[in-house]
């Protein structure tokens, strides 16, 4: 079955260290995103891509990163970890505008 | 500001006891509204997309309709197995991102 996938499932890093979380979908969709859920704030995107070599920063995108080389995964990368990015964080992917998108079951990330 | 605001925040049921959720948000130009449910630990789950004042979509005990400021998820006889988090979103014309609000935690006890 198609599935959209995440790893790690959980991680725990220190402050300033790089840590990139992986989302792997294989529906073949064009649309993926990436979320962070904290209490209090729901879920908020960080960065999305509508295809490949596209990328797009949403309303909380300082200090994480992304690329997209092809159409199964959407890297998110912290590039400098801050306590601040302690969060739930959730990929997801749809196949066109106006669908629903599919959430990955999150990774816990805790920096210390 | 585009805005989405859930309403209760917390919900707590006795099985059986219907119930409804609100949605209300303030954005220009909706494309359309989703509700997603989600379990501790786990990623939001997809329950309907409304695209229109007036609409309404059902799936077992669960009805989503949609006005032109807000939306409500109707509970009938709920079961314990109901209990979640339901997080609402809406996607705009202008952009066609997902703004969420912050979730109504429900809880049936049996």
């Amino acid at each position: 079955d198609a599935e959209i996938t995440q790893s790690p499932r959980h991680k725990i890093t220190e402050t300033g260290r790089q840590v990139t979380l992986a989302c792997h979908q294989t529906w073949n969709h064009n649309n993926m995103f990436w979320y962070r859920q904290d209490l209090g704030h729901g879920l908020r995107l960080i960065h999305y891509s509508y295809g490949v070599q596209d990328t797009n920063k949403g309303e909380v995108s300082d200090g994480y990163s992304v690329s997209r080389s092809n159409t199964e995964d959407l890297p998110l990368t912290l590039e400098s970890a801050a306590s601040s990015q302690t969060s739930v964080y959730f990929c997801a992917s749809s196949p066109d505008w106006g669908n629903e998108q599919f959430f990955g079951p999150g990774t816990r990330l805790t920096v210390l | 500001e585009d805005q989405v605001t859930q309403s209760p925040e917390a919900l707590r049921l006795q099985e059986g006891e219907s119930s409804s959720l609100n949605c209300s948000y303030t954005v220009s130009g909706l494309r359309g509204l989703f509700w997603y449910r989600q379990d501790p630990g786990k990623g939001p789950e997809f329950l309907f997309t409304l695209y229109s004042a007036g609409e309404e979509k059902e799936k077992e005990r669960l009805k989503a309709t949609l006005t032109k400021k807000e939306s409500f998820l109707h509970i009938t006889a709920p079961k314990p197995e109901d209990s979640a988090t339901y997080l609402c979103a809406v996607q705009m014309d202008s952009s066609y991102k997902l703004i969420f609000g912050s979730g109504t935690r429900l809880l049936v006890r049996p």
